[in-house]
C-alpha cells in the first residue's frame, strides 16, 4: 500500500529553469512532509520540510507547496542549477513519528 | 558533529548465507531506523528503536530478518538465510528524540547488498 507516490520517475529541465516536482498522498493523518535530495552511492539527505497546518515553506531556492485538500504537494526549485542534478524522495510522517518514502523523482539539470 | 556511520558499504553473498549490517547513529539521537530500499523504489521502514526498545517492526520480515539496539547507541540487523529478493541498499537513519518536536532523519551511506 503506497501512501506516498511520485509518479513522474524523471525530469529534465534546463539550467536557469524552474524544477517542479511532485508528489501525492492517500494518509490525511500525516503531519509533516520532507523532501531529501540523494546522490549516488549516498544516503538521502534532508532539504526542506512543510507542517501540515502550512501550505507554502521557502529556503533560499527551495520551496514546498502543500494543498491538503488535493493531498498534494510540490517542490519548486528556481533557478535550477547542474547540481541539483539527484534523486528526489517525497516523505511523510504521521504522528506516531513513522515516515513513508515515495518512490523518487530524478532530476536532471542540463549545463 | 559526526553523521551515522555504517558499515560494510558493500557486500555480496550468495542465498541461504547470513549477513550483518552494524550502524552507529549520531551521538545522543534516540531514535534509530533501518530502511530497505530496493532499486527503482524509495526506502521502506523494516524496524524503529527508540532507545534500545522496538517501535515499530511491523515491516520486518521476522522469519529471517532480525535486529537489536543494545544499550541504545549503536545496533545491527542480521539477515538469515538471505534470499535473491534481499538484493537492496540498507539505510540507516537517526533523529535525536521521538515526540512532535523533530521531523527530521539523518541517514547513513547505506549498505549495498548483492545476493547471488
Amino acid at each position: 500500500d503506497q501512501q506516498v507516490k511520485q509518479n513522474s520517475p524523471s525530469l529534465s529541465v534546463q539550467e536557469g529553469r524552474i524544477s517542479i516536482l511532485n508528489c501525492d498522498y492517500t494518509n490525511s493523518m500525516f503531519d509533516y512532509f520532507l523532501w531529501y535530495k540523494k546522490y549516488p552511492a549516498e544516503g538521502p539527505t534532508f532539504l526542506i520540510s512543510i507542517s501540515s497546518i502550512k501550505d507554502k515553506n521557502e529556503d533560499g531556492r527551495f520551496t514546498v507547496f502543500l494543498n491538503k485538500s488535493a493531498k498534494h504537494l510540490s517542490l519548486h526549485i528556481v533557478p535550477s542549477q547542474p547540481g541539483d542534478s539527484a534523486v528526489y524522495f517525497c516523505a511523510a510522517k504521521n504522528t506516531g513519528n513513522q515516515f513513508y518514502f515515495g518512490t523518487g523523482t530524478s532530476l536532471t539539470v542540463i549545463p | 558533529e559526526a553523521g551515522v556511520a555504517q558499515s560494510p558499504r558493500y557486500k555480496i553473498i550468495e542465498k541461504r548465507q547470513s549477513v550483518a549490517f552494524w550502524c552507529n547513529p549520531i551521538s545522543g539521537h534516540a531514535t534509530l531506523y533501518w530502511y530497505q530500499q530496493i532499486l527503482g523504489q524509495g526506502p521502506k521502514l523494516l524496524i524503529q528503536f527508540q532507545n534500545n526498545g522496538v517501535v515499530d517492526d511491523s515491516q520486518l520480515p521476522k522469519d529471517r530478518f532480525s535486529a537489536e539496539r543494545l544499550k541504545g547507541v549503536d545496533s545491527t540487523l542480521k539477515i538469515q538465510p538471505a534470499k535473491l529478493e534481499d538484493s537492496a541498499v540498507y539505510l540507516c537513519a537517526s533523529s535525536p528524540s521521538a515526540g512532535s518536536s523533530y521531523n527530521e532523519q539523518f541517514f547513513g551511506p547505506g549498505t549495498r547488498l548483492t545476493v547471488l
